[in-house]
């Protein structure tokens, strides 16, 4: 099972809107709505920031936002604050019914 | 409040052996399904196995299989990871997380527990 490919690093000036792609194959991401968005600060575990593509847990700002289009699954976060600098992976459910991350994006905030 | 508190990392020899385990309070544990996944130093998070809510059922990633087993205890609230014949590429921080039955994410991981594989 190969790893869901992310870019290695993405930036945005506060207040701009940054958006990470994660791609995978029909097997995986194209396949099922269960691509998950995890944010992770250095030295901390990883946070549940989007599940089910679209969808929030209680307590995650509004700026984060899923969706998914073919193989490509994509995280947006809107009006980007100092304390969203994190490395951020995506993750999908796969035919084999295993899991599979993507190799994480460092999101730096200018 | 939840809290999965991983336990058992260590030095190990290549070649060796190691018992992880995870320990959940604050939720109904047996309703959960539990996962292990693993962060080598400075590297991305590799998902490396998960267990059904009653132990029926277990997957892995190819990396790991036939070399580590995950196992549960309900009765114990506690989850596990026998890792057999361990090598350097298995150094990394092993997290457990839980997934709710019906749900295919990690809505809650554990702090971690450090694994060095050295001679």
């Amino acid at each position: 099972q190969s790893a869901l490919t992310q870019p290695a690093s993405v930036s945005g000036s506060p207040e701009q809107s940054i958006t990470i792609s994660c791609t995978g194959t029909s097997s995986d991401v194209g396949g099922y709505n269960y691509v998950s968005w995890y944010q992770q600060h250095p030295g901390k575990a990883p946070k549940l920031m989007i599940y089910d593509v679209t969808n929030r847990p209680s307590g995650v700002s509004n700026r984060f936002s899923g969706s998914k289009s073919g193989n490509t699954a994509s995280l947006t976060i809107s009006g980007l604050q100092a304390e969203d600098e994190a490395d951020y992976y995506c993750s999908s459910y796969t035919s084999s019914s295993t899991r599979v991350f993507g190799g994480g994006t460092k999101l730096t905030v200018l | 409040q939840v809290q999965l508190v991983e336990s058992g990392g260590g030095v190990v020899q290549p070649g060796r052996s190691l018992r992880l385990s995870c320990a959940a309070s604050g939720f109904t544990f047996r309703t959960y399904a539990m996962h292990w996944v693993r962060q080598a130093p400075g590297k991305g998070l590799e998902w490396l196995a998960v267990i059904s809510y009653d132990g029926s059922n277990e997957y892995y990633a190819d990396s790991v299989r036939g070399r580590f087993t995950i196992s549960r205890d309900n009765s114990r609230n506690t989850l596990y990871l026998q890792m057999n014949s361990l090598r350097a590429e298995d150094t990394a921080v092993y997290y457990c997380a839980r997934e709710m039955v019906g749900a295919i994410y990690f809505d809650y991981w554990g702090q971690g527990t450090l694994v060095t594989v050295s001679s």
